[in-house]
């Protein structure tokens, strides 16, 4: 089956820097991928929408200048925790959407864990 | 705008009972409906999603769920649950031409136990 990843799977970082999160798509091409944050015991909230090589959308209350989203292939999408905070703090997954198998569906990957300290 | 409940944040379930997880959505459009499993520290797997045509859907892992329209639910049954089940299930709608953007409920933690 398809398979999205994600790097890192963990990351430590002091207040105020920067963090990047790489979400790949291994074997198909995704034109649309998702970012989500994850609280401790709370569901997947939706941050943005990107589409390859246009702008992302984001979702009401989330700060495109914090979370800087980058689209740049098909097969590549980013993420970037500018000035992170304690309160970034969170489990952050990516999703895929494409057509594996000659199936259109949307595959999660694994999550990063964000720890700032 | 649609919202997704899951009641039960935990269910403690004997090994080989039945297990039922309960979801029920609000929306005022048509949706999509979906059951996905989270096992710790990875991402989220598919179990199965109800497009349309038949009410029972039935999934990977011997889940099936069914769609009920009258009350706006979708939970999620399986006859005998086995220790490898023991996961975080969430339950996911998404709006008919609304862009694959998917609203989760908050989860339910299913526990087996020996």
């Amino acid at each position: 089956g398809a398979v999205v990843s994600q790097h890192p799977s963990r990351v430590i970082c002091k207040s105020g820097t920067s963090v990047k999160i790489e979400c790949r798509s291994l074997d198909f091409q995704a034109t649309t991928m998702f970012w989500y944050r994850q609280f401790p015991k709370q569901s997947l909230m939706l941050m943005a929408t990107s589409n390859e090589g246009s702008k992302a959308t984001y979702e009401q209350g989330v700060e495109k200048d914090k979370f800087l989203i980058n689209h740049a292939s098909l097969t590549l999408s980013t993420l970037t925790v500018t000035s992170a905070h304690p309160e970034d703090s969170s489990f952050y997954i990516c999703s895929a959407r494409g057509t594996s198998g000659g199936q259109e569906t949307q595959y999660f990957g694994p999550g990063t864990r964000l720890l700032v300290l | 705008a649609q919202s997704v409940t899951q009641l039960d944040s935990q269910v403690p379930v004997f090994e080989e009972a039945p297990v039922e997880l309960r979801c029920n959505y609000s929306s005022s459009v048509s949706v999509y409906l979906f059951w996905y499993v989270q096992y710790p520290n990875q991402g989220l797997q598919l179990l199965l999603k109800y497009l349309s045509g038949s009410t029972l859907v039935k999934g990977i892992n011997g889940f099936e769920a069914e769609f009920n329209k009258s009350q706006t639910s979708f939970h999620l049954r399986k006859p005998s649950v086995h220790i490898s089940d023991t996961a975080e299930y969430f339950c996911a709608v998404s709006e008919k031409g609304g862009g694959n953007k998917l609203t989760f409920g908050t989860g339910t933690q299913l526990k087996v136990e020996l």
